[in-house]
Order: C-alpha cells, then sequence, then structure tokens
C-alpha cells in the first residue's frame, strides 16, 4: 500500500499565481487533513475533513481552500500565492476518530518568491 | 492556538543514554499522541495515550501524561543514533475531530 501520497514533492510560485496541492489515501480513512510547518512553529493545521463531503477550518485557513474529492483525495489550493505561503505542506489521513494515529504523506516544499 | 509545546527545543546526547522530553498543552483531550519526523521527512506515529490513562509503554518508549498539569513526557531508553530526529506530540483539541501537534524537540544522538 502506497498509504498517503502527495504531489508535487516541491514547488516553485511567483507571488500572485495559483496551484493546487493534491493528496490521496488508500486506508480508506475518513479524516484528512492539511497541515503546514515552518520552522520554530511546529505543524499548524490549515484545513480537515472529517468525513466525505465535509470540511472546516483549522488554525491557519487563511489565504487556501480545500476540496474532499471523494473519500480517498482531499486537495488544498492556493488562489493567489503569497511569500507567506512559503512553507512545507503535509496531507495526513486518519480512521473514524482521533483515537487512531494519523498517517502523513511526505510533504511538498513549496516556495513563493 | 491550540498548540502545545515541547521542552526543550533541542536536545543533544550520548548513544546509550536516555532523552527525556516534554509536552505541555492548552485544553482538555481525549488522547495524546507522540510523533517522529526524520529530516525531510513526514511524520510517524510512536504511541497513543488515553486522558485516563497515566503511563504507557512501547518497546524502549514510555509515555507519562498528567492531565491536572496538562502536561506529557516522552522517554526513550537506551538511544541509539537512529533516534536522531524531531518529536512531537499531538492533541485531538476540544472536539476531538483534529490532531494539534506542538512545536517539537529535536533530538540528535551523538555515536
Amino acid at each position: 500500500n502506497a498509504g498517503v501520497t502527495q504531489t508535487p514533492k516541491f514547488q516553485v510560485l511567483k507571488t500572485g499565481q495559483s496551484m493546487t496541492l493534491q493528496c490521496a489515501q488508500d486506508m480508506n480513512h475518513n479524516s484528512m487533513y492539511w497541515y503546514r510547518q515552518d520552522p520554530g512553529m511546529g505543524l499548524r493545521l490549515i484545513y480537515y475533513s472529517a468525513s466525505e463531503g465535509t470540511t472546516d477550518k483549522g488554525e491557519v485557513p487563511n489565504g487556501y481552500n480545500v476540496s474532499r474529492l471523494n473519500k480517498r483525495e482531499f486537495s488544498l489550493r492556493l488562489e493567489s500565492a503569497a511569500p507567506s505561503q512559503t512553507s512545507v505542506y503535509f496531507c495526513a489521513s486518519s480512521g473514524w476518530s482521533v483515537s487512531t494515529e494519523a498517517f502523513f504523506g511526505q510533504g511538498t516544499r513549496l516556495t513563493v518568491v | 492556538s491550540q498548540q502545545g509545546e515541547e521542552d526543550p527545543q533541542a536536545l543533544s546526547i550520548q548513544e546509550g543514554e536516555n532523552a527525556t522530553m516534554n509536552c505541555s498543552y492548552k485544553t482538555s483531550i481525549n488522547n495524546l499522541q507522540w510523533y517522529r519526523q526524520n529530516s525531510g521527512r513526514g511524520l510517524v506515529h510512536l504511541i497513543l495515550i488515553r486522558s485516563n490513562e497515566r503511563e504507557k509503554h512501547s518497546g524502549r518508549l514510555r509515555v507519562t501524561l498528567d492531565t491536572s498539569k496538562k502536561s506529557s513526557s516522552l522517554l526513550i531508553t537506551a538511544s541509539r543514533a537512529a533516534d536522531t530526529a524531531s518529536y512531537f506530540c499531538a492533541t485531538d483539541g476540544i472536539t476531538g475531530n483534529q490532531f494539534y501537534f506542538g512545536t517539537g524537540t529535536s533530538l540528535t544522538v551523538i555515536p
């Protein structure tokens, strides 16, 4: 099993450009998450989807949108990239509740110039 | 922010020594988890402790939880160079639908 797959692994954007980060999981998990990781800040939750068809804001949702396309896929979109969005982005998934562990993708390193 | 904090931010020890790192969090929880992140990789789950548990063991890992102090500790015994990584605690937040991560402890184990 692949687990959680994120694409792309690396991306450089110019300020104002848009892009979508893709995430797919093959573990039949209900919940999926998008985090950003910045030096000294740990991981901060951007958006999450507790189940197919639902999405909710996390700690730092501004500047982002998400789509839970189906049970497997959860995408993160930057409509107009800003240098402050330079970060490493991680997608994760988990079972029915947070009483189970989260599985993480390998991350997308995004640079906005 | 609902983020927790790990302490210390960085820790350097000799191989064979024990490593202890602490986590403080802000809200009531159902569970607390610890994760490891190797450089340039995603996070990997280590251990979960429920709010009604005080201590849990898994191999060389020992986790304690004190809900009255809103704190947890992770002890790695007989450390190895391969334990070099960043370690994060994660709590499940007020509504229990999300994972909130702390700021991490960077552990270096010197061979």
